[in-house]
């Protein structure tokens, strides 16, 4: 089945620890996107990708960093320096091409950082 | 930097009303996406709108996209217990962002 896929569902770190985490893409998809979600609110964007070898900071990019080495895995590590990191992260693939993006989200990952 | 208020925030209603939520942008969008999150999941994609006063429809869902394109809406006839969740716009070609949502409650 073609889909996206992030893991662990729930992670638990110890403050001062960086954590990276996973996600990975069978769609064929050259863009992919993580963002954070706190509760009750809404997305917010913290890096996205148009192709591989290449990435954009996203509008709340400070203490995470990501790498795209292979067109299937976009992973994103949040850092010692990211002063708020227990949220809900969601990865996302859209194509890129005309119009604007379709976007699949993965199951999304829970951060705990006590 | 492109400004996009959704509203409202919240919305309760009763089993069988209709439910709206909006929208609006400081500037002009080249498109705008629709998304619904159920309680504890993740974002689905539901429409994407592109022509100026465009309206599609999904069943009981009626998505529209202003003349200007610079505002948009989702509307729910007869709303159901499984209509439940969080609705985003979501606009942008490369850097897609995604308004605050609008969060539905149905009262059985």
């Amino acid at each position: 089945d073609g889909g996206i896929t992030q893991s662990p569902k729930y992670l638990f770190r110890k403050e001062g620890q960086n954590v990276t985490l996973s996600c990975e893409q069978n769609l064929n998809h050259d863009a992919m996107y993580w963002y954070r979600q706190d509760p009750g609110q809404g997305l917010r964007l913290i890096y996205y990708s148009q192709i591989v070898n290449d990435f954009q900071k996203g509008d709340i990019a400070e203490g995470y960093s990501v790498s795209r080495e292979k067109k299937e895995s976009f992973p994103l590590t949040v850092t010692s320096a990211q002063k708020n990191p227990t949220a809900f992260y969601l990865c996302a693939s859209s194509i890129v091409g005309t119009g604007g993006p379709e976007a699949f989200f993965g199951q999304g990952t829970r951060l705990t950082v006590v | 930097g492109q400004q996009v208020m959704q509203i409202p925030q919240y919305q309760h209603v009763q089993e069988g009303e209709d439910f709206t939520t909006y929208c609006n942008s400081s500037t002009t969008l080249s498109n705008i996406q629709w998304y619904k999150q159920r309680p504890g999941g993740h974002p689905v994609f539901l429409i994407q709108l592109v022509k100026s006063g465009e309206v599609k429809k999904q069943k009981r869902l009626t998505f529209q996209f202003g003349e200007a394109k610079k505002n948009s809406s989702l509307h729910i006839t007869a709303t159901q217990t499984t209509d439940v969740g969080t609705y985003f716009c979501g606009f942008g070609n490369e850097k897609l962002t995604f308004g605050t949502g609008t969060r539905l409650t149905i009262i059985p």
